[in-house]
């Protein structure tokens, strides 16, 4: 299967700082990518979806200001958490596609914990 | 309201032995079934796709059953390993324009030496 890969791998930082995850895909390009969050014992939560080049569409209740997506090419997608609060700290996971209606290939995630 | 629920929460079985992981959705009209493994600390790896057609699916120890009437589905695992120790996640694609993917909350397997 495709190959997509997410870095940091895990991050800590203050409350108050903004942290930055990338996530690419490896071996295709990657219209769609789609951004999850995971809370310890709970199954994935859909953040947001990204097409190249547009904005994304973000699931309810999910801040499109504190949760900043960029989608600028096809192979790379970044999220911006802003102002991360302790609350904040969780599992995101990223998924690319070929579009929407093909298979999502998960990359391995990034742990974010903040102090 | 489109929905998948997996039975059970968690589990625990011994080396060598079989389980079965249930998978129930409402998700209407329905695409495909994917089933995924998680370890923990790491990124869902698909194991099956199921499509309406498809009743049975296998891959390696790893067998995939669906019943698209009663919208049911299930994973079986054989003469399972330490290794098999992880979430598996049920994730179903549908609902309007077919485009909005499902998840289910995941069974947590431990297998034991």
């Amino acid at each position: 299967g495709a190959v997509v890969s997410q870095h940091p791998s895990r991050v800590i930082c203050k409350s108050g700082t903004s942290v930055k995850i990338e996530c690419r895909s490896l071996d295709f390009q990657a219209t769609t990518m789609f951004w999850y969050r995971q809370f310890p014992k709970q199954s994935l939560m859909l953040m947001a979806t990204s097409n190249e080049g547009s904005k994304a569409t973000y699931e309810q209740g999910v801040e499109k200001d504190k949760f900043l997506i960029n989608h600028a090419s096809l192979t790379l997608s970044t999220l911006t958490v802003t102002s991360a609060h302790p609350e904040d700290s969780s599992f995101y996971i990223c998924s690319a596609s070929l579009g929407l209606n093909n298979e999502q290939f998960f990359g391995p995630g990034t742990r974010l914990t903040v102090l | 309201k489109n929905q998948v629920e997996q039975s059970p929460q968690s589990l625990i079985i011994l080396e060598g032995k079989n389980c079965t992981l249930q998978c129930n959705y409402t998700v209407s009209p329905f695409s495909n079934l994917r089933w995924y493994k998680q370890d923990t600390g790491r990124g869902p790896v698909s194991l099956t796709i199921m499509t309406f057609s498809e009743n049975t699916k296998s891959n390696g120890r790893y067998t995939a059953t669906l019943d698209a009437d009663t919208k049911q589905s299930s994973l079986h695992i054989t003469a399972s390993q330490l290794s098999d120790s992880a979430s598996y996640i049920c994730v179903v694609r549908g609902g309007y324009n077919f485009n909005k993917f499902y998840f289910g909350s995941g069974t947590k397997l431990n297998v034991k030496p």
